[in-house]
């Protein structure tokens, strides 16, 4: 119940495309829900999160959509960038320092 | 303001050594968390530290880790005894506070490798 399952694995998207992540839990107390990213060789850092009192929110490219009957959360990226190439990580918490990880979404944007 | 700092970024230990990764937290932040990352899956939380204090260390195996935050200098994780399924990526983050909106920003990481 503690778990964040996260999908794909991988995902390769043209220049220019919409990448898209999603993630779905079980547990109903989670309450805030982080994207992190990860370029290789460095720590993630925080990319846009929620909370689950609204169903969308975005930050520029980067728009996390949220569905809290289906218990599922999801992430897109607009006009996907070379630059965007990284791992992606959602993650989950229940108001509490403890974040719950997805196993990671390794994204590839080809120019 | 620099960030989150860890060291040292690799290190490569023979099964049996003591391996010792330090972590010092964005300034003004006074809760450190670390996580372990095995290759191809996402961070695991291990525990997390506040001056002088073990708050929570419910991720860490019961033998062979440990964890401080003295009242100065860095915060240590220490692995006894090496084996090899030590080997992964070690993440300290830290918080000014512990509620969980609050962004935890992480370091570099500390690449542990054991032989």
């Amino acid at each position: 119940q503690q778990q964040v399952k996260q999908s794909p694995q991988s995902l390769i998207v043209q220049k220019g495309g919409i990448s898209i992540i999603n993630c779905a839990y079980e547990n109903t107390a989670f309450d805030y829900f982080p994207w992190y990213q990860q370029f290789p060789g460095k720590g993630p850092a925080l990319l846009i999160a929620i909370r689950p009192d609204v169903s969308e929110k975005k930050e520029g490219r980067f728009t996390i959509s949220f569905n809290k009957s289906a218990k599922q959360f999801s992430l897109h990226i607009m006009d996907s960038q070379p630059g965007d190439s990284a791992t992606y990580f959602c993650a989950a918490s229940s108001g509490t320092y403890k974040y719950i990880f997805g196993t990671g979404t390794r994204l590839k944007v080809l120019a | 303001n620099a960030g989150v700092m860890q060291n040292p970024r690799h290190l490569v230990r023979r099964r049996g050594q003591e391996a010792r990764l330090r972590c010092s937290p964005m300034k003004g932040h006074s809760h450190v968390y670390w996580y372990r990352q095995l290759p191809e899956e996402g961070l695991k939380f291990m525990v997390y530290l506040q001056k002088e204090n073990i708050i929570d260390e419910s991720g860490m195996p019961k033998e062979r880790f440990s964890a401080e935050f003295p009242k100065e200098g860095p915060s240590i994780l220490r692995i006894q005894q090496v084996v090899r399924g030590d080997s992964a990526a070690y993440f300290c983050a830290s918080s000014p506070n512990d509620r969980g909106y609050n962004e935890q920003f992480f370091g570099p990481g500390t690449r542990l490798t054991v032989l």
